[in-house]
């Protein structure tokens, strides 16, 4: 079964201060993972994939098979950053299966 | 473009009316899914449709029901509304290759 953990649901740093927000999976065959962002009143955004191995507003993702895990990391919280994060995981032959989504993880930047 | 659009905003609805939201996909996009967002939860899928015909459906009961049309829009109809129904809903467009992008969403109420 495919299934996403997200184990914090609330993070709170200080700006500048590194970020990590936590992602495991579980799925028997090759996944595509991905990270959405919703800002306060905002529709769910794609901010990572991670097989274009791009870095937005300074977050990167690894994806690491041997620890089923695609954690989303920034070297230094910036205030707006605080929002919603989803991990979201989608299957082999993505084209037409569904995302599976974690439970999110709120991730608050105190100034 | 305007991306993924949806109507409506929002709506309000008494127990065990019935209730119809409307998806328009990213231009170019093929594939419309449908998610439940309750309050505090990430996004649950509900069904996909591609080629005007449900391709995956998720953990529903038959009350949620749906409908996609040629110019790939799509409907989600909820029939006997139950309190539990109130969510965000969702509706997320793709191509064989893309990653899903969300639309605004519509929010229901049901009293």
């Amino acid at each position: 079964a495919q299934r996403v953990t997200q184990p914090e649901k609330l993070l709170s740093v200080f700006k500048g201060a590194p970020v990590e927000l936590k992602c495991n999976y579980s799925y028997s065959g090759s996944p595509e993972l991905f990270w959405y962002v919703q800002y306060s009143r905002q529709r769910l955004q794609l901010l990572l994939r991670h097989i274009s191995r791009e870095s937005i507003k300074g977050f990167t993702a690894d994806l690491n098979k041997g620890e089923t895990s695609f954690h989303l990391k920034k070297p230094f919280a910036q205030e707006e950053d605080s929002a919603m994060y989803y991990c979201a995981l989608w299957g082999v032959g993505s084209g037409n299966t569904p995302l599976v989504f974690g439970k999110g993880t709120r991730l608050s930047v105190i100034a | 473009d305007a991306g993924v659009t949806q109507s409506p905003t929002h709506l309000i609805k008494t127990r065990g009316q019935q209730v119809t939201l409307r998806c328009s996909p990213k231009s170019g996009h093929d594939t419309v899914s449908w998610y439940q967002q309750a309050l505090g939860q990430g996004p649950q899928f509900i069904f996909q449709y591609y080629e005007e015909e449900e391709r995956q459906r998720g953990n529903f009961p038959d009350r949620f029901s749906g409908h996609q049309f040629p110019n790939y829009s799509s409907e989600l109809n909820v029939n006997a509304l139950l309190l539990g129904d109130s969510a965000l809903y969702l509706c997320a467009s793709s191509h064989r290759t893309g990653g899903p992008l969300f639309g605004p969403g519509t929010r229901l109420t049901v009293l």
